[in-house]
């Protein structure tokens, strides 16, 4: 069954210094998201991608955060200069292209679990 | 506001019984999708059920159901025959017509199943 793929399963970083989190979306999907969780809270959308471009960011996406799709394949988000309070699961997802936006079910990788310290 | 509300933090459950776990949402929009993701301790997001503002009949998925209350915006998840591989928590979460890629999700439900 296709799946999301995210790597690496866990990082830690100094603070201050820039990570890049990497995702593979599933094959045919063309609609990326990345969430974030910080430990024992709930689910928080980033950022959304259609047709290389973001379609839509909420306000946690400020300026350390960019995302790019660099190849076709790889999905990925930067942050530049990684605080403490950046430490969180990032969880990247995916959905296909369907005419009813409202019932896509967007499929999500296995989370890449952020430690600045 | 929050667009969708989970009150219960935690429950216990026997094994083999049924549970509900309540959603309420917000929203002015007239069509929307009501989802339900289950993370156990691992971290994973495993995508469950979903269910349509406009579809009449509540949603099944083997022995997860959907009870869905249009006017009073509720969309509970009832597991059935609970087993220990349940222990999880549980998020409710909306994609609203008017913003349409992101989910908003509610503050989780931790259910733990009991032998």
């Amino acid at each position: 069954e296709p799946e999301v793929t995210q790597t690496p399963s866990h990082q830690v970083t100094q603070m201050g210094q820039e990570v890049i989190l990497r995702c593979v979306p599933i094959s045919n999907h063309l609609y990326f998201y990345w969430y974030r969780q910080i430990l024992g809270q709930k689910v928080e959308f980033l950022v959304s991608f259609y047709n290389n471009e973001i379609s839509e960011k909420s306000e946690i996406f400020d300026d350390q955060f960019s995302v790019e799709r660099p190849d076709g394949s790889n999905f990925t988000l930067k942050i530049r200069s990684t605080k403490l309070e950046d430490s969180a699961m990032y969880f990247c997802a995916s959905s296909e292209f369907k005419s009813r936006i409202v019932g896509l079910e967007a499929f999500f990788g296995q989370g890449t679990r952020l430690t600045v310290v | 506001a929050q667009k969708i509300t989970q009150t219960q933090p935690g429950m216990f459950v026997q094994e083999k019984e049924a549970v509900t776990l309540d959603c309420t949402y917000d929203t002015s929009d007239q069509s929307y999708g009501l989802f339900w993701y289950k993370q156990p301790s691992s971290g994973e997001m495993i995508f469950l059920i979903y269910q349509g503002s406009y579809d009449e009949q509540n949603a099944t998925e083997g022995r997860y159901s959907l009870n869905f209350q249009k006017a009073r915006k509720s969309a509970n998840l009832v597991i059935s025959a609970s087993q220990l591989g349940d222990s999880a928590m549980y998020f409710c979460a909306m994609r609203e017509s008017s913003l349409d890629y992101k989910l908003s999700f509610g503050a989780g439900t931790t259910v733990t199943v009991r032998a």
